[in-house]
């Protein structure tokens, strides 16, 4: 069984830039969410995607954007990058539920590093 | 809305000794509850979750967690801890209809030899 991959592993960035964050999630699994994780913070929520639509997003602005694929792997789009920008991004999949909606617990990539300067 | 307030971001006990992370939540109606560990440059890893199916839920490599309605904890235990178990462990909540899961702020764990 595949886990959940996440590529790059690293990323440095320039502020003002736009960057495009990877994930391939566990094989059977059609709900994939993104989290921020700050140095020294617990992981954040951005938005969560299933069935290839958002369907529940956290605090996050516009400017981070995200897809899903028929496949079910997920890509995070984050624009005009911010030095507070800078954390771990983490993508994590669930089995299918009713609607979308269950209490799978969520199996996490390793994460991909993103500094911006 | 729900959350989660993990107390002391830094935890030392000696190898062997009992290990107690701790966590309370906040949530207007029952959670379901879960811990995850995350080691140096890894993503999380599910130690355990709560579902309401029992109050003292066992999880992995020797933890437990003990659901406390009338503390409005969840609190992480192991016996005898060992130095692989040197990690950082973030407690979490979900609220029931609501996808979405919730970390607390985590505590580092350290073993001391």
């Amino acid at each position: 069984e595949t886990g959940v991959t996440q590529s790059p592993t690293h990323l440095i960035k320039t502020r003002g830039q736009q960057v495009t964050l990877r994930c391939s999630s566990q094989s059977g699994h059609n709900t994939v969410s993104w989290y921020q994780q700050a140095l020294g913070q617990g992981p954040q929520f951005i938005f969560q995607y299933y069935r290839e639509e958002e369907n529940g997003r956290g605090n996050f602005p516009p400017r981070f954007s995200g897809l899903q694929f028929p496949n079910y792997s997920s890509e995070l789009n984050v624009n005009a990058l911010e030095l507070d920008d800078s954390a771990l991004y983490l993508c994590a999949s669930s089995p299918p539920g009713t609607g979308g909606r269950n209490n799978s617990p969520l199996h996490f990539g390793n994460g991909t590093r993103l500094t911006v300067t | 809305a729900q959350s989660v307030t993990q107390l002391g971001s830094h935890v030392s006990v000696s190898e062997g000794a009992l290990v107690l992370l701790r966590c309370n939540y906040s949530s207007s109606v029952p959670p379901y509850l879960f811990w995850y560990v995350q080691y140096p440059n890894q993503g999380l890893q599910l130690l355990l979750k709560y579902t309401s199916a029992a109050t003292l839920v066992k999880g992995i490599n020797g933890f437990e967690a003990e659901f406390k309605k009338s503390e409005t904890s969840f609190h992480l235990t192991k016996p005898s801890a060992h130095m692989s178990d040197a990690a950082e462990y973030f407690c979490a909540v979900r609220k029931n209809r609501d996808d979405k899961i919730i970390f607390g702020k985590g505590t580092r764990l350290h073993i001391l030899p």
